[in-house]
């Protein structure tokens, strides 16, 4: 089975600041079509996760080009830039290419 | 607009049963496998089942911790997915979300296992 391993476990940052969130797999992500299936999930208060970027680096409609996805292979980062009070929450990677597993999260809180 | 809704969630005695249902629209069911996903109170997600799609002859796939206790199914015509989860225990009370692995996520129901 596929383990992410995702730090830091939290996160106090102050408006403005940037912040990164690492991911890291026990195997390899890139799948037999060549595609790697590494996704980033904010789940904010009391709400469902919403996805922030797929394939690595790609950011769904309507995320703010703050949020930055990078890496290849085994090795992934979540960079946001500029962090503003909506950004708080929970962030999660997660990879599809073997399954679903979750990394463990990282609360991201505002000073 | 894609919709996602979950049902069926609810108190349940140890050793009870449950089915989870979860009505799909919006976006083209028959084209993507589809998961269920849990979260425990206080806690981070848990893949929990994966059911894939017709081109992949409804394959499913389950997380070893429930395997045996959990079954996934799908109606293609209904848009909908099920999860029937069985032998129920105190440490499977979790909110489950039905989603499409990452892009689509329902609200989720809580199911609830105590005496």
């Amino acid at each position: 089975d596929v383990v992410m391993t995702q730090t830091p476990p939290s996160l106090s940052v102050a408006i403005g600041q940037s912040v990164s969130i690492s991911c890291k797999s026990s195997q390899s992500l890139v799948a037999s079509d060549k595609n790697t299936y590494l996704n980033w999930l904010l789940q904010s208060p009391g709400r469902s996760p919403k996805r922030l970027i797929y394939q690595v680096s790609k950011l769904d409609s309507g995320v703010p080009d703050r949020f930055s996805g990078s890496g290849s292979e085994k090795d992934f980062t979540l960079k946001i830039s500029r962090v503003e009070a909506e950004d708080l929450g929970v962030y999660y990677c997660l990879q599809g290419t073997h399954l679903l597993t979750f990394g463990s999260g990282t609360k991201l809180e505002i000073k | 607009e894609v919709q996602i809704l979950e049902t069926g969630g609810g108190l349940v005695k140890p050793g009870g049963s449950l089915r989870l249902s979860c009505a799909t629209s919006g976006f083209n069911f028959n084209d993507y496998f589809m998961n269920w996903v849990r979260q425990a109170p206080g806690k981070g997600l848990e893949w929990v089942a994966q059911i894939r799609n017709k081109n992949y002859n409804y394959a499913t796939y389950y997380a070893e911790s429930l395997e045996g206790r959990v079954t996934i199914s799908r109606d293609d015509s209904k848009s909908s997915v099920y999860l029937q989860v069985s032998s129920l225990r105190a440490e499977d009370t979790a909110i489950y979300y039905c989603t499409t692995g990452s892009a689509y996520w329902g609200q989720g129901t809580l199911v609830t296992v105590s005496s």
